[in-house]
């Protein structure tokens, strides 16, 4: 089945850049996912990515993939307080699942 | 704006009682999901539904069950809660063939 592994800590420094680091197991996803969780908040998808590309850029986010290790990042450039939430690293291989990922708490410090 | 909503934010009840999670997406999306999450072990698929009155189990369905009598709505019931079942309750809505899944507020779930 399915497996999704991430770090659960992150703490940065506001200004710095952010690195969330995930792994997967499934070699049939399509899709894999970056969704963002705020504190009493459901989960809002901040970008996702197909299997068949390497990066995605956004605004102050990076997602590269590495479909060979089976690796997910998400980088974010000059992390600001408002980014603090836990993220969550999904993978879909059909219509119907996602897998999801533990989820890692990022702190941003002053 | 898509919009999922679920019917409580915040629900105490006894052990044994039996409990129903309202969900409804105004987007009329054929696929509907529920998860539960916990710390550390991130979201856990408990069932979802592809149409109406149809549904599938997840990777923890055990102690649940649902319902999909209309497209819009989904709903989770635990016939005899227990307190194992104590946790943050997400429903999601995707539309068949689409990339992104949209989650409502979620239930936070005291068995007591």
């Amino acid at each position: 089945g399915e497996d999704v592994e991430q770090s659960l800590f992150l703490s940065v420094r506001e200004g710095d850049s952010s690195v969330i680091n995930c792994t997967y197991t499934d070699s049939s996803s399509t899709y894999l996912y970056w969704y963002k969780q705020e504190p009493g908040a459901g989960l809002q998808l901040l970008t996702y990515i197909f299997s068949n590309m390497d990066m995605k850029q956004d605004q102050r986010l990076t997602v590269l993939l590495n479909k060979k290790d089976k690796h997910l990042s998400l980088r974010i450039a000059d992390t600001q307080t408002g980014d603090s939430a836990i993220y969550f690293c999904a993978e879909s291989a059909n219509d119907y699942k996602l897998s999801f990922g533990a989820g890692t708490t990022v702190t941003v410090r002053a | 704006d898509v919009k999922v909503t679920q019917s409580s934010r915040y629900l105490v009840k006894r052990t044994g009682e039996k409990v129903f999670l309202e969900c409804v997406q105004d987007m009329d999306h054929e696929n509907m999901f529920w998860y539960r999450q916990d710390p550390g072990l991130g979201l856990r698929l408990i069932y979802f539904s592809y149409d109406v009155k149809m549904k599938e189990k997840g990777d923890i369905p055990e102690g649940y069950s649902v319902s999909r009598e209309k497209k819009e709505r989904f709903s989770l019931i635990l016939e005899s809660a227990s307190t194992n079942q104590t946790s943050m309750y997400l429903c999601a809505s995707k539309r068949g063939g689409g990339t992104e899944a949209f989650f409502g507020q979620g239930t936070r779930l005291t068995v007591v």
